[in-house]
C-alpha cells in the first residue's frame, strides 16, 4: 500500500496552460504539504493544510493554487505554467505532535516548454 | 530566520573510507531529521532525532545530534558504493508544523 501517492508522476506541457498535481495519503496524518524541488535539489515548502485548513503560505506566485477536499488529499493547480515552473514538485504528509517526520509521495516531474 | 546549513554540499569518496556530513543550525529545537534520496526518486526518512546526546545508527550510518552546539552528524563508517546519494537534514520549527531543510549533501563513492 502506497502511504502518499501523486499522480501524475511525469507531466511534460507547454508555457501558459493550466495543471493539476494530486495528492492522496492514507496514513491518517492531518498535515499535508507541498514542496518545489529544483534542479540543484534545493526543496522548497510552498504550502501546508492542517485538517484541510491553510497554515502555510509561502511566497509563490498566486497562479499555483492549493486545495484540500478532505485531510487525505490535497491538490496543486497550476495556472499560466512558465518555464521557471518546471521542477519536481513533492507532497508530503506530517502528523502534528509528534516529531514531525514527514512522508513524502515519489513525486511529479513537470516541465514545462 | 531559523537557518540550517549543511556542509560539505558535495563529497565525493572511496570505498571502504570513512567520513562525516555536518548539519549546522540555527535554533534551539531538539528535533532534527535525515533523509536520503536517491537519484530520481523521493526523500527516504533515515532517521529522527529527539534529545541532546541521540544516536542512531542502521548500518554503515550513524547520525548524532549534539543541541548545545546546534549540531548533527551523519558519519559513514567503510562506505559502499549503494550509499552514494544526497542526504538532507532539516530541523523542527515547532510553531508551525514545518520542517526547515538543509541544502543536501550530495555523496558519491567511487568502486
Amino acid at each position: 500500500d502506497t502511504a502518499v501517492s501523486q499522480t501524475p508522476k511525469y507531466l511534460v506541457t507547454q508555457m501558459g496552460n493550466d495543471k493539476s498535481i494530486k495528492c492522496e495519503q492514507n496514513l491518517g496524518h492531518d498535515t499535508m504539504y507541498w514542496y518545489k524541488q529544483d534542479s540543484k535539489k534545493f526543496l522548497k515548502i510552498m504550502f501546508s493544510y492542517n485538517n484541510k485548513e491553510l497554515i502555510i503560505n509561502e511566497t509563490v506566485p498566486n497562479r499555483f493554487s492549493p486545495k484540500s477536499p478532505d485531510k487525505a488529499h490535497l491538490n496543486l493547480h497550476i495556472n499560466s505554467l512558465e518555464l521557471g515552473d518546471s521542477a519536481v514538485y513533492f507532497c508530503a504528509s506530517s502528523q502534528p505532535g509528534q516529531p514531525y517526520e514527514q512522508y513524502f509521495g515519489p513525486g511529479t516531474r513537470l516541465t514545462v516548454t | 530566520e531559523l537557518k540550517v546549513e549543511q556542509n560539505p554540499l558535495f563529497l565525493s569518496m572511496q570505498e571502504g573510507k570513512n567520513y562525516t556530513i555536518y548539519c549546522n543550525y540555527s535554533t534551539t529545537s531538539d528535533r532534527l531529521y535525515w533523509y536520503r534520496q536517491d537519484p530520481g526518486k523521493s526523500l527516504e526518512s533515515l532517521f529522527v532525532l529527539l534529545s541532546n546526546g541521540a544516536v542512531k545508527q542502521e548500518g554503515r550510518l550513524m547520525a548524532s545530534l549534539d543541541t548545545k552546539a546546534r549540531l548533527s552528524t551523519l558519519h559513514i563508517t567503510a562506505a559502499v558504493h549503494d550509499l552514494s546519494a544526497t542526504y538532507f537534514c532539516a530541523v523542527d520549527e515547532d510553531s508551525n508544523y514545518q520542517l526547515i531543510w538543509g541544502a543536501g549533501t550530495k555523496l558519491i563513492i567511487k568502486p
